[in-house]
Formats: structure tokens, C-alpha cells, sequence
């Protein structure tokens, strides 16, 4: 069956633009995180979602960072007046049974 | 403050040969651990896991060593073949399923 998707692959913004991510989770699952990857480093945790509800935002390093998932399906993860450190791969994450998350190929962001 | 570690960024083998990847971890309250293989621009694709009540856990070619008193996991695979060359991360997890990553170890298998 069809695995996690992400959309846009990459994405190039100038610094102080908007930029949203989006997330199709794999059908079903119920649970859906966003982890945060820097170059040379392993991903780190943003927030996590079970169904609609955002059970825990407090890897968000700003509070320019703002994810939804409406209708406990398709997530956004919107980044606003992007800043140079923004630059990364934002990777996001579902899964059905617990502790074991599939990922989808992550959004590289580089904001110049 | 890193909660999980892997110290070797790096590791060479021989096919055919065992491939041990380390990976320590500081906070006690973890409860499960997670080894991921990833390849470049994809993600990371689960591996291979074991409880904190477990002390092995095998699957196939790979097999996860817990040492709690040492907080210590160990990933082995044998025989390494030329398709386990990736970046292989540890993951802790406790509490709500969010997972801890450590920074990775790039394996390579020389044919």
C-alpha cells in the first residue's frame, strides 16, 4: 500500500516568507509526528498528533512553527517568516501500532 | 543535552562479516528502543526494536543487544551485505511515542 507522502520534496524560500509542508499520513493511522532534521544530525521531535488533537507541540522551536491535522488525516506543518536556521529536512512520521513510525522521504528546506 | 549518543559517526566492513553498531543513552525512564536504516533522500525506515524487558530481540540478519545496567543497546548484522550500507540511528522512546534520536552511524560494506 501507499506509504507516508510529503509534499513539496524541496522547497527554497527567501528569508521572512511563509512556507507550508504537508503531510498524507498512511491510511488509517491514527497517530502523526513531525521531527526536524539538520544536516549531520538525527531527526528531532516537533510535535505529534492522534487524530485531530495536538497531544504535544514542545519540540516547536518558535512560535513560528504551527502544525495542524483538521480532520485527523493530512497534517500541515506551516513555518512563518522563515530564518536561515529554519534550513533543514522536515520529516513526518505515522504510525498504528505503537513506537513503530514510518516516515515519509522528508521536505528539504533551505531558506537563503 | 543528548539523550541518545552514537559516538562512532562512521564504520567500514567487510561483506560477509558482522557489523555491531553502538548507541548509549542517559535517561533511564526510556522504555522501548528502535534501531532505523536510512538511505539518501528517503526517510527513515524502521529496522528493528526491543522492550526495556527484553535483553535481545532477533530478527533475520539483525539482532538488538539491551544492556540497562549499562544503558548501553547494540545493533548486530550478520552477514553484512553491500545493501546495508546506509545511515543507521538509534531511537528511545517513553511516555507518549514521541522518539529520541541519536545522530547517526554511516555503515558501509566493502564488497
Amino acid at each position: 500500500g501507499a506509504g507516508v507522502s510529503q509534499s513539496p520534496r524541496y522547497k527554497v524560500a527567501k528569508r521572512g516568507q511563509d512556507v507550508a509542508l504537508r503531510c498524507d499520513p498512511i491510511s488509517g493511522h491514527v497517530s502523526l509526528f513531525w521531527y526536524q532534521q539538520a544536516l549531520g544530525q538525527g531527526p528531532e521531535f516537533l510535535t505529534y498528533f492522534q487524530n485531530e488533537a495536538q497531544l504535544d507541540k514542545s519540540g516547536l522551536p518558535s512560535d513560528r512553527f504551527f502544525a495542524e491535522r483538521p480532520e485527523g488525516s493530512v497534517s500541515t506543518l506551516k513555518i512563518q517568516r522563515t530564518q536561515q536556521e529554519d534550513s533543514a529536512v522536515y520529516l513526518c512520521a505515522s504510525s498504528l501500532v505503537p513506537y513503530e513510525q514510518y516516515f515519509g522521504p522528508g521536505t528539504r528546506l533551505t531558506v537563503t | 543535552d543528548q539523550q541518545v549518543k552514537q559516538n562512532s559517526p562512521s564504520l567500514s566492513v567487510q561483506e560477509g562479516r558482522i557489523s555491531i553498531l553502538n548507541c548509549d543513552y542517559t535517561n533511564s525512564m526510556f522504555d522501548y528502543f528502535l534501531w532505523y536504516k536510512k538511505y539518501p533522500a528517503e526517510g527513515p525506515t524502521f529496522l528493528i526494536s526491543i522492550s526495556s524487558i527484553k535483553d535481545k530481540n532477533e530478527d533475520g540478519r539483525f539482532t538488538v543487544f539491551l544492556n540497562k545496567s549499562a544503558k548501553h543497546l547494540s545493533l548486530h548484522i550478520v552477514p553484512s551485505q553491500p545493501g546495508d550500507s546506509a545511515v543507521y540511528f538509534c531511537a528511545a522512546v517513553f511516555g507518549n511515542e514521541k522518539l529520541t534520536f541519536g545522530t547517526g552511524t554511516r555503515l558501509t560494506i566493502i564488497p
